[in-house]
């Protein structure tokens, strides 16, 4: 099992331009999550997904942000336009059972310049 | 929405000392999770474990959920524990809130 996979591993992109993560749970998990970490606020989630479907998106900081997953392989998320001050890691996770935990990704560091 | 506290923020232990990280939380859980940081940045799951005891080798944790409490214990620590301890809870569904973590550097 290659665990959970996100790219790009890092990001630096100017302000306004639209960046694009992407993530692949473990197969067989209906369960995925993005989570942002910064020093200031910590780990934060931002939307997580079963079954394809968004079950709360309450933790996406604003309309610029947004999540798909279109099918259970694979799902983005897209910051559009980008701003200095969304500079962070950006982890995805999977689960099949809350009763195994989460599986992280190793994250995308993005720099907004 | 649900308080999460670690603590010691930070610690600093000799290789071979034991340790105990602890996690309060406001409210009643049905989902704790422990995750170790390492210095790679990578988040590895350490346990489930909403209640009771479970133990992998030199780590262990108790959740004592009717007091809002989890702690987890390092025995004999090794220069490879170093990195940051999380505590993440859930009240309901999925949604599962971290803590600010407890650092932890091991000397050698």
């Amino acid at each position: 099992d290659a665990g959970v996979i996100q790219s790009p591993r890092h990001e630096v992109t100017e302000m306004g331009q639209e960046v694009t993560l992407r993530c692949k749970p473990i197969s067989g998990h209906d369960y995925l999550f993005w989570y942002r970490q910064t020093m200031m606020r910590g780990l934060e989630l931002l939307i997580y997904f079963n079954n394809n479907v968004p079950i709360d998106d309450s933790g996406m900081p604003e309309d610029r942000f947004s999540a798909k997953m279109p099918n259970a392989s694979f799902s983005t998320l897209k910051i559009q336009p980008s701003e200095p001050r969304d500079s962070a890691v950006y982890f995805c996770a999977s689960t099949g059972s809350i009763a195994y935990g989460y599986t992280f990704g190793s994250g995308t560091r993005l720099t907004v310049v | 929405g649900i308080q999460v506290e670690q603590s010691p923020p930070d610690l600093i232990l000799q290789e071979g000392a034991n340790s105990t990280l602890r996690c309060n939380f406001s409210d009643s859980v049905n989902n704790l999770q422990w995750f170790h940081q390492n210095p790679w940045g990578q988040l590895i799951n350490l346990f489930y474990i909403p209640s009771g005891t479970k133990q992998n080798g030199r780590l262990s944790a108790t959740t004592v959920a009717t007091e809002r409490y989890s702690l987890l214990y390092i025995s004999s620590s090794q220069t490879t524990d170093s990195g940051v301890y999380f505590c993440a809870v859930g009240t309901g569904g999925f949604k599962t809130i971290f803590g600010a973590g407890t650092r932890l550097f091991v000397k050698a």
